[in-house]
């Protein structure tokens, strides 16, 4: 079993919607958690990192953690153009596949 | 700051070359690591140290890569001699309490 799986995608939401972005985990002894975003051609970039259980709000950007359920989410809300990349899930040193988030104007 | 600085940003060399990339780590940051990444296989790490020193390096692929961080502020990741399949984008990445910020990346192409 892959250490992180996330929902292949792609996801593609009108502007101004709720893009979410779902990703589960292995490692139960975990203890910090990360969503990167990838722009084509260009390299990973740190968007959110959450440690506890609960949501963790940064202006649009809603990282939500389940540690019981081996469970972490991001939520994309009032979705801009801007918005479309790929979005990796992390856990310590794991990487997602990632999903690609195409935003329509 | 600079951000991690990489080097060569493109690489092109032919099957059998020995081929070396270079990382600069974001100063005051004390954990280093070396992915590639590929359309097949996603973000894959290869190696990382803490402190200089290597802690895992479970997923270099094979005796011809070679990693080796003798200072604060250099690494190298070294692949002799490089084969087509190894043709990726090689990222080093630095982290002080976990969150990692990425160099530009070296897209690496072997003939």
């Amino acid at each position: 079993q892959k250490e992180v799986e996330q929902n292949s995608g792609p996801l593609s939401v009108p502007e101004g919607a709720i893009a979410s972005l779902n990703c589960t985990y292995s490692d139960r002894v975990s203890q910090s958690f990360f969503w990167y975003r990838q722009y084509s051609g260009k390299s990973p970039e740190l968007i959110m990192s959450i440690y506890s259980n609960g949501d963790k709000e940064d202006g649009r950007f809603t990282a939500q953690l389940n540690k019981a359920s081996q469970y972490v989410s991001l939520l994309i809300r009032d979705s801009q153009p801007s918005d479309s990349a790929t979005y990796l899930c992390a856990v310590r040193t794991g990487f997602g596949a990632g999903t690609t988030v195409t935003v329509r104007a | 700051d600079a951000g991690v600085i990489q080097s060569p940003r493109h690489e092109v060399t032919e099957m059998g070359q020995e081929v070396t990339l270079r990382c600069k780590p974001i100063s005051g940051h004390n954990s280093l690591f070396w992915y590639r990444q590929t359309m097949m296989r996603g973000l894959e790490l290869l190696i990382y140290f803490n402190n200089n020193v290597p802690i895992d390096d479970s997923g270099m692929p094979e005796d011809r890569f070679s990693a080796k961080m003798p200072n604060a502020s250099f690494s190298t990741l070294k692949i002799q001699p490089s084969e087509p399949r190894d043709s990726a984008v090689y990222f080093c990445a630095s982290s002080f309490n976990n969150e990692q910020f990425f160099g530009p990346g070296t897209r690496l192409t072997v003939l």
